[in-house]
């Protein structure tokens, strides 16, 4: 139990092009979700925490503007990088919070992660 | 800023017990302590959380010292797929996570 699941797990794209990441948990409710940015021989990032049906808080210096993220369900959330540049290069993980009912309670599950290579 | 602090690395011969200490000496009192590790280029994988009970599950057990001030996951039998970079975090209910530069742990032939 508790899957957490990221599509694509890798994507390169052109600089100025956008990317949408998803994130889903497929056997359980997450009311909610964070987004996390790793750099090479770096330690994990949270980005920014979102809550279904609310705007995402996003941490100091991440731009909210540039990091879309919408939570539209109890078991989807998007990040999607706008005009992203080689910059935005990184891989970016996601994890839901377990509120209630599941196998381990109020705790995040990790998603496999999505490397984004921007050119 | 990581409320922990662990060892850089570590090695551990196959086969045998591997314990990965972890300091916290300003954990408060309605904080657990969550462990987690990640393989190379993967999302980290739970492993075991607990408040201040000693914690087994079928991966690993997690003893806490009675202060809480510092705790130990050990894994039983390390096997070269138990190599990784191993977090030891301190948080409310997993709500706020900061992660450290963690522990990497080579589990030798």
């Amino acid at each position: 139990g508790a899957v957490v699941s990221q599509h694509p797990s890798w994507v390169i794209c052109k600089s100025g092009t956008s990317v949408k990441i998803e994130c889903r948990s497929l056997d359980f409710q997450a009311t909610t979700m964070f987004w996390y940015r790793q750099f090479p021989k770096q330690s994990l990032m949270l980005m920014a925490t979102s809550n279904e049906g609310s705007k995402a808080t996003y941490e100091q210096g991440v731009e909210k503007d540039k990091f879309l993220i919408n939570h539209a369900s109890l078991t989807l959330s998007t990040l999607t990088v706008t005009s992203a540049h080689p910059e935005d290069s990184s891989f970016y993980i996601c994890s839901a919070r377990v509120a209630s009912g599941g196998p381990s309670t109020d705790t995040q599950y990790f998603g496999p992660g999505t490397r984004l290579t921007v050119l | 800023d990581a409320k922990t602090t662990q060892p850089t690395s570590m090695d551990c011969a196959e086969g045998r017990a591997a314990n990965l200490p972890c300091n916290h000496s300003t954990i408060s009192g309605n904080e657990y302590v969550y462990w987690y590790r990640q393989i190379h280029s993967q999302g980290p994988q739970y492993i075991i959380h607990g408040l201040k009970n000693n914690e087994t599950n079928e991966m690993a057990s997690l003893i806490i010292t009675e202060d809480r001030k510092s705790s130990t996951l050990i894994l039983p039998h390390a096997t070269l797929r138990d190599t990784a970079v191993y977090y030891c975090i301190v948080d409310n209910y997993g709500q706020n996570f900061v992660f450290g530069p963690g522990t990497r742990l080579s589990a030798l032939p």
